[in-house]
């Protein structure tokens, strides 16, 4: 799977928007860029994922650039329990592929009030 | 939504003693789950993928006749730590993916884990 570089932490201030980035340069055509967080001693939850289309759930919206090397994951308005650790993981995905995540070290998000 | 429990959430053991993990997936049937381990401070790391009915493939450097994975129903994944350790102490995490009839790129489901403390 293609390695991502995000940055190792970030503030954002209660109410405003968090834009977490993500590069995945080496990225090829058949992997998906998904996205998980992960708050302190609790499983990883899953957010959101794309393959180059720009996508929007209810948690947060991801922006995929058109060479596909780079993604931003936005959550509109952060809250203090947005705190977490993000990853950005690129994930191939075919017909009998076994479909494990490799971790990163992800971005940690401090959300402060 | 899909739900993936995991029990215990926490465990105390002696060292040299047995500790078995249960994963399960609450609404969904999941051919393959996987096994990860979290050390303080650090990211996830696979260990192991349990496949339903077969034997479970092991990452390098995992020792599968320590760390024993049983994968007997569509539902259910265990992860026994055999002679545990003070370094086997981590927070082990298991995930869930929909079998084949499902969407190819669905995501992973994962457990809230659970915190091993071996003394």
């Amino acid at each position: 799977d293609a390695k991502t570089t995000q940055p190792t932490s970030m503030d954002c201030a209660e109410g405003r928007a968090a834009n977490l980035p993500c590069n995945h340069s080496t990225i090829s055509g058949n992997e998906y860029v998904y996205w998980y967080r992960q708050i302190h001693s609790q499983g990883p939850q899953y957010i959101i994922h794309g393959l180059k289309n720009n996508e929007t759930n209810e948690m947060a919206s991801l922006i995929i650039t058109e060479d596909r090397k780079s993604s931003t994951l936005i959550l509109p308005h952060a809250t203090l329990r947005d705190t977490a650790v993000y990853y950005c993981i690129v994930r191939v995905v075919y017909q009998g592929s076994q479909g494990n995540l490799i971790f990163g070290k992800g971005t940690k998000l401090s959300v402060k009030p | 939504g899909a739900v993936v429990s995991q029990h215990p959430s926490w465990v105390i053991c002696k060292s040299g003693t047995s500790v078995k993990i249960e994963c399960r997936s609450l609404d969904f049937q999941a051919t393959t789950m996987f096994w990860y381990r979290q050390f303080p401070k650090q990211s996830l790391m696979l260990m192991a993928t349990s496949n339903e009915g077969s034997k479970a493939t092991y990452e390098q450097g995992v020792e599968k006749d320590k760390f024993l994975i049983n994968h007997a129903s569509l539902t259910l994944s265990t992860l026994t730590v055999t002679s545990a350790h003070p370094e086997d102490s981590s927070f082990y995490i298991c995930s869930a993916r929909p079998t084949r009839h499902s969407s190819y790129n669905s995501p992973l489901h994962f457990g809230n884990g659970t915190r091993l403390t071996v003394t």
